[in-house]
Formats: C-alpha cells, structure tokens, sequence
C-alpha cells in the first residue's frame, strides 16, 4: 500500500531553535496539504500545496513558519524560531488533486518545544 | 460564525450493538462530507466520502447519512467490535476546487467486549 512518509516521527528540541519536518506525498499525488493537531484545537490545516505551487497558508503565523515543495516528492514545514506553543502533532496528507477526495495522512511528526 | 460539531465526550457502547455518531455544521454549505478514523499515535485513515446530493452510503458495517436541511451527517457502524474503538472525525469540503478539509473535533467510540 502507498504512504505518505513524514520524518522524524518525534522532535524534542528548546525554545528559539529551529526545527524543519519533512512529507514525502504518495506518488503520483499533486496535492499536498500540512495540518497541525492539538487536544484544544484539533486539526486545523496550515497550509497546501498543488503541483507544488502554495495555494493557501492562512492558517499558518507567516513571522515563523514556512512551507515549501522542492520537489514532487518532498514537502517541508519549517518553524524558526521555535516557541512552546508549536508543541503538537504536525501531519502531511496528499490527494490526487481533482477536488474533494479522500486525503492520505502520514502518522506525523510529534513535536515538543522546551 | 463557521462551526463543525460533534460529540466531545466519549461514546461507550458493548460489542454487537450499533454505535451512532453525530457532526453538525453551521454555516458551511458543503459539496462534501467525508470521515475519518484515528488511532492513538497514527495519521487519520479515510473511511467514506459522501456528496451533498446524496442521502446515504454504505460500505460494509458502516454507513453516512447526510441532511443539508438538517445540516447533520449521522454515522453508524453496526455489530460492533472492539476493534471499532477509535476517535472518528468528520470533515466539511466547503469547496470541491479547492478540496479544502475542515476537521471536526471528532468523538472518541469505545467498544466493551
């Protein structure tokens, strides 16, 4: 079966560091989407990507966080610089891109700032 | 103001019965509803997709229902198995262009033996 890959699964690192997670989308998949989950607020998407072009990162604080699609295979998420209040589980998912359909989530990047 | 519902405290019920649970929306006019299920340290898994012009669907155990009037989707999963026990999360495609997700909080179903 295909997976969406996202590394590392677990991040420790102190306040004011930089941190940069990485999504490798299921092949073939042009949409790449980055949520961020938290117990009080859920899942809330951060920003999206299709045919690695932004679509739309209002749900992300644009002073710390940026998202990037170097490639087809790779998307990153990068926080600088890190605040304790990122603490959460950052998830990856792709779709095939025609609007509405299912989402594959890769099983996330667990973060915590000290 | 936009809103997802659904129900935040655990749903338990026993094994071979018939779990039910709810997401309400306001102010979305969705083209879609689909939802998800979560394990505990794992990525939601995509369970069933149903459009605004669709009552119902099925797949195996489980079934959606989708009222626009009502703005609620029901979602039952029938004889029950522990192995059901997850959290479940609905999410609104407000836009089929875009394929935009907005989550729910999701409910937490635990299934007793």
């Amino acid at each position: 079966d295909a997976r969406v890959t996202q590394t590392p699964r677990h991040k420790v690192t102190e306040m004011g560091q930089e941190v940069t997670m990485r999504c490798q989308p299921i092949l073939g998949h042009n949409t790449v989407f980055w949520y961020r989950q938290t117990m009080m607020q859920g899942l809330e998407l951060l920003a999206y990507f299709r045919n690695r072009a932004p679509l739309d990162d209002s749900g992300m604080p644009k002073d710390r966080f940026s998202a990037e699609m170097p490639d087809a295979t790779l998307a990153t998420l990068k926080i600088q610089p890190s605040e304790p209040r990122d603490s959460a589980v950052y998830f990856c998912a792709s779709e095939t891109g025609t609007g509405g359909q299912p989402q594959h989530f890769g099983d996330g990047t667990r973060l915590s700032i000290l | 103001s936009q809103k997802i519902e659904q129900n935040s405290e655990a749903l338990n019920i026993q094994e071979g019965k018939t779990a039910t649970l709810t997401c309400n929306y306001t102010n979305y006019s969705p083209a879609y509803l689909q939802w998800y299920r979560q394990d505990p340290g794992r990525g939601p898994v995509f369970l069933l997709l149903i459009r605004e012009n669709e009552k119902e669907k099925r797949k195996e155990r489980l079934k959606v229902t989708f009222d626009t009037t009502l703005k609620q989707s029901l979602f039952h999963i029938t004889a029950s198995q522990p192995a059901d026990s997850a959290t479940y999360l609905c999410a609104l495609v407000a836009s089929s262009n875009t394929g935009k997700l907005i989550f729910g909080q999701g409910t937490t179903l635990q299934v007793k033996p």
